[in-house]
């Protein structure tokens, strides 16, 4: 079976720029969790969608903003980049938010953003 | 709100010898907790989680930690490291299912001929 998959692999922009990146889950999963891993940090959450609705956000600004489509494929925008926006982003799948801790999070190998 | 604090940004073993990576979490209710492995320029792959079962997890390659709540504490080890275990591993912790994962800083595993 396929895993999660990102694309693009990798993306340069600079500053100012708007990017869209996509995320594919696991099939049969339909909860999708976006992650931002700045170089040498631990992941930070984004937001969570499940069937297509916004189930939780981090501690982004709203130049942050994303969505899930029917077939619960995922894509994270961000407007007006900056300098600082460079990092790699994670898309992390789920079979459901409701499931307890049993519901475990499958990563896709991330879209590297530098910003120039 | 949670937390994770993993002791020690990286941490050298020789090839054979004992690993032992550190995790201390902050939690007001009973925690999940996951360790998982980041190998260069790859995403996030699961090694184990603590479901409140066993306080001995065992996850894959070999690897094993221990929940102790006591200590807030969730280590990870393994007892004879190999070349293939270089790599970053972060500890995370959430609360229930519907929570996103809260992530250590990571460390990252040097393994030396």
């Amino acid at each position: 079976d396929a895993g999660v998959t990102q694309s693009p692999t990798h993306l340069i922009k600079t500053r100012g720029q708007q990017v869209t990146l996509r995320c594919s889950p696991i099939s049969g999963h339909k909860s999708v969790s976006w992650y931002q891993q700045v170089l040498g940090q631990g992941p930070q959450f984004i937001f969570q969608y499940y069937e297509k609705e916004e189930r939780g956000r981090g501690n982004f600004p709203d130049r942050f903003s994303a969505r899930q489509f029917p077939n619960y494929s995922s894509e994270l925008n961000v407007n007006a980049l900056l300098l600082g926006d460079s990092a790699l982003y994670l898309c992390a799948s789920s079979l459901s938010v409701d499931r307890g801790f049993t519901d475990t999070q499958y990563f896709g190998p991330g879209t590297r953003l530098t910003v120039l | 709100a949670q937390s994770v604090t993993q002791l020690g940004s990286h941490v050298s073993v020789s090839e054979g010898a004992l690993v032992l990576l550190r995790c201390n979490y902050s939690s007001s209710v009973p925690p999940y907790l996951f360790w998982y492995v980041q190998y260069p320029n790859q995403g996030l792959q699961l090694l184990l989680k603590y479901t409140s079962a066993a306080t001995l997890v065992k996850g894959i390659n070999g690897f094993e930690a221990e929940f102790k709540k006591s200590e807030t504490s969730f280590h990870l080890t393994k007892p004879s490291a190999h070349m293939s275990d270089a790599a970053e591993y972060f500890c995370a912790v959430r609360t229930s299912g519907n929570t996103p994962l809260v992530f250590g800083k990571g460390t990252r595993l040097s393994v030396i001929a």
